[in-house]
């Protein structure tokens, strides 16, 4: 069965550093999807980019997030200036294009700011 | 109020025990209703999608109710490998209709 892949599993970094979080999606899908999540709270919209382009983003995700898909099969979210409130679950997740379609999530990088 | 509100739980329940988790949604706009299953440090995964002529998966049923924005689940004869937490989505039909909404959950625990 087809699935999200994401690297690293574990990302561990100094304030202010920049990180990458990379992502191979279905290959058939679309829609492309960042969410994040702190310990213990729930899962938060960051991100959705369609067609090469941002089609949405929260209000979390400002300046310093930016996202990317390089090539065919990767989708990346980077973070330029890293922030202790930035350590959480980050989770990729990709869909069909269509209204209800399923979201399937990868397993996540979980990142921990110093 | 919270996009989506859910029992705040931990419900602990023995093997085999009925378990119902009552979820409800502030923008009556919201276009489509999820439930998704997350285990301790995994990622969400689609449980089911709900309909608002009710449906059912096996030993799960879930229903709508658009007009008191109102979803639940209901879990039969528990299984030990149904503990995880139980999430409520919902994505809204204005501003990008494939944004998932998540409650915060509610955690399952069945014991033998």
């Amino acid at each position: 069965e087809p699935e999200v892949t994401q690297t690293p599993s574990h990302q561990v970094t100094q304030m202010g550093q920049e990180v990458i979080l990379r992502c191979v999606p279905i290959s058939n899908h679309l829609y492309f999807y960042w969410y994040r999540q702190i310990l213990g709270q729930k899962v938060e919209f960051l991100v959705s980019f369609y067609n090469n382009e941002i089609s949405e983003k929260s209000e979390i995700f400002d300046d310093q997030f930016s996202v990317e898909r390089p090539d065919g099969s990767n989708f990346t979210l980077k973070i330029r200036s890293t922030k202790l409130e930035d350590s959480a679950m980050y989770f990729c997740a990709s869909s069909e294009e269509g209204l209800g379609k399923t979201q399937y999530f990868g397993p996540g990088t979980r990142l921990l700011v110093l | 109020r919270k996009e989506v509100e859910q029992d705040p739980g931990p419900f602990n329940v023995p093997e085999g025990a009925t378990v119902a988790f009552n979820c409800t949604y502030s923008n009556s706009a919201s276009q489509s209703f999820f439930w998704y299953r997350q285990d301790c440090r995994k990622e969400p995964k689609l449980l089911m999608s709900v309909y608002s002529s009710g449906n059912e998966d096996g030993r799960f049923t879930a229903q709508l109710n658009r007009a008191s924005q109102y979803i639940s689940l209901l879990i039969r004869d528990s299984k030990l490998s149904d503990s995880a937490t139980y999430l409520c989505v919902v994505t809204p039909l204005s501003g990008g209709y494939n944004k998932l909404i998540f409650g915060a959950g509610t955690r399952l625990a069945v014991h033998p």
